[in-house]
């Protein structure tokens, strides 16, 4: 029964690779949203994304994509990976027109070797 | 430039103290503002929302504060608890597309024996 979930938990990877974090929520909600949380454990906005539009934040290299299968699903793809790309990355998701709480994953912890 | 900061990185309270963290704001004008609970290897607990057309918000042991002409707000937890211990996030919202948050960086609360 959990509302937001993302796999994998942990992910380490080389430099150079192409990897994917997978995002799922059982919650109804229009609206999903990848953040990143870097090693000062800033959380920052990477991506929202609804039935109408994807916002993407400017500062996010267009190596990261999501891709968005249904509505209860935005996977995060990520190509050529660099060291950089190490952080926390968390799913959230919400219903806009309500009271606009975010519901977030539990966090993917990607390392880059 | 557009800023949002919590005060100190941390703050030790002793238990059945009331603990206050602040969160001011410049270059922004927001809609809403919420506070987030985030313990270690977990995503963030939405806690609060707080309108800029309203002054406090309530729920059990917490209340909100928000001055939109002072640009703070202020987040209590009154009779605090050692399982209070956490880092507290604030965070800007806008309007109810499929915007995202913009964090502060957090406040780690220390509530001691």
């Amino acid at each position: 029964d959990t509302a937001v979930s993302q796999t994998p938990k942990y992910l380490v990877t080389q430099m150079g690779n192409d990897k994917s974090i997978k995002c799922e929520q059982n919650l109804g909600h229009d609206t999903m949203y990848w953040y990143k949380q870097d090693s000062k454990k800033f959380l920052k906005i990477m991506f929202s994304y609804n039935n109408k539009e994807l916002i993407i934040n400017e500062t996010v290299p267009n190596r990261f994509s999501p891709k968005s299968p249904d509505k209860a699903h935005l996977n995060l793809h990520i190509n050529s990976l660099e060291l950089g790309d190490s952080a926390v990355y968390f799913c959230a998701s919400s219903r806009p027109g309500t009271s606009y709480e975010q519901y977030f994953g539990p966090g993917t912890r990607l390392t880059v070797t | 430039s557009q800023k949002i900061e919590q005060n100190s990185e941390a703050l030790n309270i002793q238990e059945g103290k009331t603990a206050t963290l602040t969160c001011n704001y410049t270059n922004y004008s927001p809609a809403y503002l919420q506070w987030y609970r985030q313990d270690p290897g977990r995503g963030p607990v939405f806690l609060l929302l707080i309108r800029e057309n309203e002054k406090e918000k309530r729920k059990e042991r917490l209340k909100v504060t928000f001055d939109t002409t002072l640009k703070q707000s202020l987040f209590h937890i009154t009779a605090s608890q050692p399982a209070d211990s956490a880092t507290y996030l604030c965070a800007l919202g806008w309007g109810g597309g499929a915007d995202g948050l913009t964090f502060g960086k957090g406040t780690h609360l220390i509530i001691q024996p």
